[in-house]
C-alpha cells in the first residue's frame, strides 16, 4: 500500500478562515515530514516540515501537527489569504532517505 | 531563484522513440532525484542518487535509465517510450538525504 496517505483531495475555504490537511503514514521508522506547495503550472517548493522529536512547528501562518502515535500529522494554514490557493503534498522520509508523497490536497481560498 | 535546471521544458514524441531529459543543480547538494508527477498530480519517486552513486531505483520499467556524470547532473533517459510515460518528470536535489529538496520546473513528455 502507499507510505502516506492524504486525506482530502480538495479543499475549500473562505480567505481569512483555517484550512487543515490532514496526512497518515504507516511506516514508524518515519522520522521527517515536510510539506510542499504546487501552484498552478509550476513546479514544487517546501513550505515547512516537522521531524519526530517535536509534535509541533510554527512558521508565521503555518502550524505543523505531529502525533506519533496515531501515524498521523497535520497542516494548519491560518488567515489564509487568495495566495495560499495551490495543491499542498505531504510527505514521509522512509529508508534510503527518500520522499514518498502523499497525493495531494487542492485547496481554494473564495474572496 | 531557481538552482535546479532542466531541459527540455516540453517534448512531443512518438511511441517507441528515445529522449533524453537533462538536470543540473548549482546548490551544491549531494543527492538528486527524479520524479514522475502523473496528470493526476501523483508524484511517485523513480531515482535516488548520492554524490554519482545510484541509491534508489523504485519500481521503474527497464527502459528508464538515469546518467550521473557528477553530483551536480542528473540525465534521465527512455529508450523506447510508452504512452504512459506521458507526465511531468521533476528532477530534485537536497544536501543529504532528510532536508529540504529543490524541484526543478519540469520537463512535460507527451507520447504520441
Amino acid at each position: 500500500g502507499e507510505k502516506v496517505e492524504q486525506h482530502e483531495s480538495t479543499l475549500s475555504v473562505r480567505e481569512g478562515d483555517s484550512a487543515v490537511i490532514n496526512c497518515t503514514y504507516t511506516d514508524t521508522a518515519s522520522s521527517y515530514f515536510p510539506w510542499y506547495k504546487q501552484e498552478a503550472g509550476k513546479s514544487l517548493h517546501f513550505v515547512i516540515d516537522i521531524r519526530s522529536n517535536v509534535d509541533r512547528k510554527q512558521s508565521q501562518r503555518l502550524i505543523v501537527l505531529l502525533d506519533k502515535k496515531a501515524k498521523r500529522f497535520s497542516l494548519h494554514i491560518t488567515a489564509t489569504q487568495p495566495e495560499d490557493s495551490a495543491i499542498y503534498f505531504c510527505a514521509e522520509m522512509s529508508n534510503y532517505n527518500v520522499l514518498y508523497f502523499g497525493s495531494g490536497t487542492k485547496l481554494t481560498v473564495e474572496p | 531563484e531557481t538552482a535546479v535546471f532542466q531541459t527540455p521544458n516540453y517534448h512531443v514524441t512518438q511511441v517507441g522513440n528515445e529522449v533524453s531529459f537533462n538536470c543540473k543543480q548549482t546548490l551544491g547538494h549531494d543527492t538528486m532525484y527524479w520524479y514522475k508527477q502523473d496528470s493526476k498530480k501523483l508524484l511517485k519517486i523513480m531515482f535516488s542518487y548520492n554524490n554519482k552513486q545510484l541509491i534508489v531505483n523504485e519500481t521503474v520499467p527497464r527502459r528508464f535509465s538515469p546518467q550521473s556524470s557528477d553530483k551536480a547532473h542528473l540525465n534521465l533517459r527512455i529508450k523506447s517510450v510508452e504512452p504512459e510515460d506521458s507526465a511531468v518528470y521533476l528532477c530534485a536535489s537536497s544536501q543529504g538525504g532528510a532536508n529540504t529538496l529543490y524541484f526543478g520546473a519540469g520537463t512535460r513528455l507527451s507520447v504520441l
